[in-house]
C-alpha cells in the first residue's frame, strides 16, 4: 500500500523567510501524482502545488516550489518570503488510484 | 465558476441514527471523491464516483455508502452511526476524464458530531 510520511508535525518560520516542509512516500508505481494542500483554520483544503511523476522539472507556483526526487521518493515544499497568511496545516498527498494523505505539518508564521 | 459545495455544514446526530451528506461538484466535473478527516486517523479516502458509478473505494465498513446522480451531485450515507464517525467529511471534485487524474478541488466540508 502506498503511504505518505510527513516527519515534521510542526514547523515555524519568521515572516519573509524561507521554510521547507518534508514529505516522503512509498510506492511501487512509476506513474503517479503528488500534491501539496493547505488547510487553514477554516478547514477548507486549498491546492498549493501539483507534480506529475513523469515530469523531471520541479513544479513552481509563485512563492511555492517543490523539490521532487523520484528515486528517493521525496517531495518537499519550499515556501519563500513567508507571509502571515501561509500559516496553516499543510498536507502532502499521493495519487495513483486514489488519494493518500500524510499526517500534515502545522506551519506557524511569526511576525 | 462556483466551487464545490457541501450541505449541511454542521450536523449533530445520536448513535444508531443514519445521516446523508450532499456534495455538488464544480460545474463540468464528473468525479466526486469523499474523505473523512479525524484528529486520530487524519484524512482517509472513502470512495470516488464517476459518471454515477463507484470507481474506487477505501477501507471503510459497509455502513458508509454513496451514490452519484446524473448531474454529478453526490450523496454520502452513513447508517447506524457510531461515536467514532464524528469527523469532518470532505468532498472533492475533478474532471477525471479518461482515467487521467486532474486536480481535486475540495468543498468546505460537513462537520458531523455523533452523541
Amino acid at each position: 500500500a502506498q503511504t505518505v510520511t510527513q516527519s515534521q508535525p510542526e514547523m515555524s518560520v519568521q515572516e519573509a523567510e524561507t521554510v521547507t516542509l518534508s514529505c516522503t512516500y512509498d510506492t511501487s508505481e512509476s506513474d503517479y501524482y503528488l500534491f501539496w494542500y493547505k488547510q487553514p483554520p477554516s478547514r477548507q483544503m486549498i491546492l498549493v502545488i501539483r507534480q506529475e511523476a513523469y515530469k523531471q522539472q520541479n513544479a513552481t507556483e509563485n512563492r511555492f516550489s517543490v523539490n521532487f526526487q523520484k528515486a528517493a521518493k521525496s517531495f518537499s515544499l519550499k515556501i519563500s518570503d513567508s507571509q502571515l497568511g501561509d500559516a496553516a496545516m499543510y498536507f502532502c498527498a499521493y495519487f495513483n488510484n486514489d488519494m493518500r494523505f500524510g499526517a500534515g505539518t502545522r506551519l506557524t508564521v511569526k511576525p | 465558476k462556483a466551487g464545490v459545495t457541501q450541505t449541511p455544514r454542521y450536523l449533530i446526530k445520536t448513535r444508531g441514527q443514519q445521516v446523508t451528506l450532499s456534495c455538488s461538484p464544480i460545474s463540468g466535473h464528473r468525479s466526486v471523491s469523499w474523505y473523512q478527516q479525524t484528529p486520530g486517523q487524519g484524512l482517509q479516502f472513502l470512495f470516488e464516483y464517476f459518471s454515477e458509478t463507484q470507481r474506487n473505494k477505501g477501507n471503510f465498513p459497509g455502513r458508509f455508502s454513496g451514490r452519484q446522480f446524473s448531474n454529478s451531485r453526490s450523496e454520502m450515507n452513513v447508517s447506524t452511526l457510531e461515536l467514532g464517525d464524528s469527523a469532518l467529511y470532505l468532498c472533492a471534485s475533478s474532471s477525471r476524464a479518461g482515467g487521467i487524474q486532474e486536480t481535486q478541488y475540495f468543498g468546505p466540508g460537513t462537520r458531523l458530531l455523533v452523541l
